[in-house]
């Protein structure tokens, strides 16, 4: 079956502008999470959303945001960039329940701010 | 605060010599915990998931175990193909959301031939 597939896989910003990244999940996955990858800092964690809404929230700015529509496709969003935010951008899709916890990464947005 | 540590931060080996990752964790009720294959460049592979203290979990070279304080990745007879960067993480057990995992930061795991 087909994996998570995240758009665009590498694009480079300018500081203050937005970037829009886009997820796609395994067929019939409902939960989607988003991580930030960093040399300095590793795997982060963003948010999380299941059926359209946001479950979770990890300790990032509020010029990071997502949402979910009702096909479980997923976009983050981050304004005002700055050049910190230079990064690999993980989406991950599970099922999102008690009856299955595997979590599937995708190949990851690279995004450049210079 | 959930935590997770991951020893050594690389490792170096020959084909065939045996050897095990180590991943400690603190965390408030465990879930889950995860192990990952990521490649340069790539997302992170999912290898396993462990569930209770005691469990084990098997996949080719590779064996998972897991305690109540900490997880061991054994890779048998490695090869120059696993070659990779071998990361674990926590699950917490939560009101809401399943998603949330707290990563290590990593070993990165060369194997000579």
């Amino acid at each position: 079956k087909a994996g998570v597939t995240q758009t665009p896989r590498y694009l480079i910003k300018t500081r203050g502008q937005q970037v829009t990244l886009s997820c796609s999940p395994i067929s019939g996955h409902r939960s989607v999470s988003w991580y930030q990858q960093t040399p300095g800092q590793g795997l982060q964690f963003l948010f999380e959303y299941f059926s359209e809404t946001q479950r979770n929230k990890g300790n990032f700015p509020g010029r990071f945001s997502g949402r979910q529509f009702s096909n479980s496709r997923s976009e983050m969003n981050v304004s005002t960039l700055e050049l910190g935010d230079s990064a690999l951008y993980l989406c991950a899709s599970s099922l999102g329940d008690f009856s299955g916890n595997t979590i599937y990464f995708g190949e990851g947005s690279w995004l450049t701010v210079v | 605060e959930d935590q997770v540590t991951q020893s050594p931060e690389a490792l170096r080996l020959q084909e065939g010599e045996s050897s095990s990752l180590n991943c400690s964790y603190t965390v408030s009720g465990l879930r889950g915990l995860f192990w990952y294959r990521q490649d340069p460049g790539k997302g992170p592979e999912f290898l396993f998931t462990l569930y209770s203290a005691g469990e084990e979990k098997e996949k080719e070279r590779l064996k998972a175990t897991l305690t109540k304080k900490e997880s061991f990745l054994h890779i048998t007879a490695p090869k120059p193909e696993d070659s990779a960067t071998y990361l674990c993480a926590v699950q917490a057990e939560m009101n809401t959301g399943f998603q949330k995992l707290v990563f290590g930061t990593g070993t990165r795991l060369l194997v000579s031939p």
